[in-house]
């Protein structure tokens, strides 16, 4: 039972339009969470986050949406850049430190020049 | 260096071997994390570390897998008498609220 769904394997936006990518959770215990990046034959790295208290959190180009109602939350790029292709991971974790995360899938985004 | 590092970062082993991975957190981190990615998922959790306790090893596969952090700073994942099912990355992590991944090591399993 998949508790965070991704549920866009892919993404193409063309260069300095906006991405959006789409993140969905089902255990109402998690209140922290995270976006990852992930280039290939490398681990992910970390690129924002947001606390349950929140509804919006700004950093850069990246911005993340969380709806606690509808147990969603998405991530803004905007413009995107050809150097933002990757894959994406979503995750969760109950607390904020020490916690172990619970990941989604992942989407591939690809901007195209 | 600043960041995780995991060695090996490839490793293919016969069924069977018994494998061990290497983490190496970044220095002061109390937090330590493993986590398993098989091809086109999301990483999922292993194993924590809070300094050199094991607090929690609920995501071990098997009792084939064990892991420890003895002087709570590096970590040795082992994998005793591996499977073709064991072949994955598998992704070391420290920190607290944000976690900070090393490259991985991929095992893969003939």
């Amino acid at each position: 039972d998949q508790q965070v769904k991704q549920n866009s394997p892919s993404l193409s936006v063309q260069e300095g339009r906006i991405s959006i990518l789409n993140c969905d959770y089902t255990n109402s215990m998690f209140d922290y969470f995270l976006w990852y990046k992930k280039y290939p034959a490398e681990g992910p790295t970390f690129l924002i986050s947001i606390s349950s208290i929140k509804d919006k959190n700004e950093d850069g180009r990246f911005t993340v949406f969380l709806n606690k109602s509808a147990k969603h939350l998405s991530l803004h790029i905007v413009p995107s850049q050809p150097g933002d292709s990757a894959v994406y991971f979503c995750a969760a974790s109950v607390g904020n430190a020490g916690n172990m995360l619970t990941f989604g899938g992942g989407t591939r985004l690809m901007v195209k020049p | 260096g600043a960041g995780v590092s995991q060695s090996p970062r490839y490793k293919v082993a016969k069924r069977g071997q018994d494998v061990a991975l290497r983490c190496d957190p970044i220095s002061g981190h109390v937090s330590l994390f493993w986590y398993q990615q098989a091809l086109g998922q999301g990483p999922e959790f292993l194993t924590y570390f809070q300094n050199e306790a094991q607090l929690d090893k609920s995501g071990l596969p098997s009792d084939r897998f064990f892991a420890e952090r003895p002087e709570g700073s590096v970590s040795t994942l082992k994998i005793q008498r591996t499977q073709q099912e064991d072949s994955a990355v598998y992704l070391c992590a420290s920190g607290e609220a944000e976690q900070f991944f090393g490259p991985g090591t991929r095992l893969t399993v003939l």
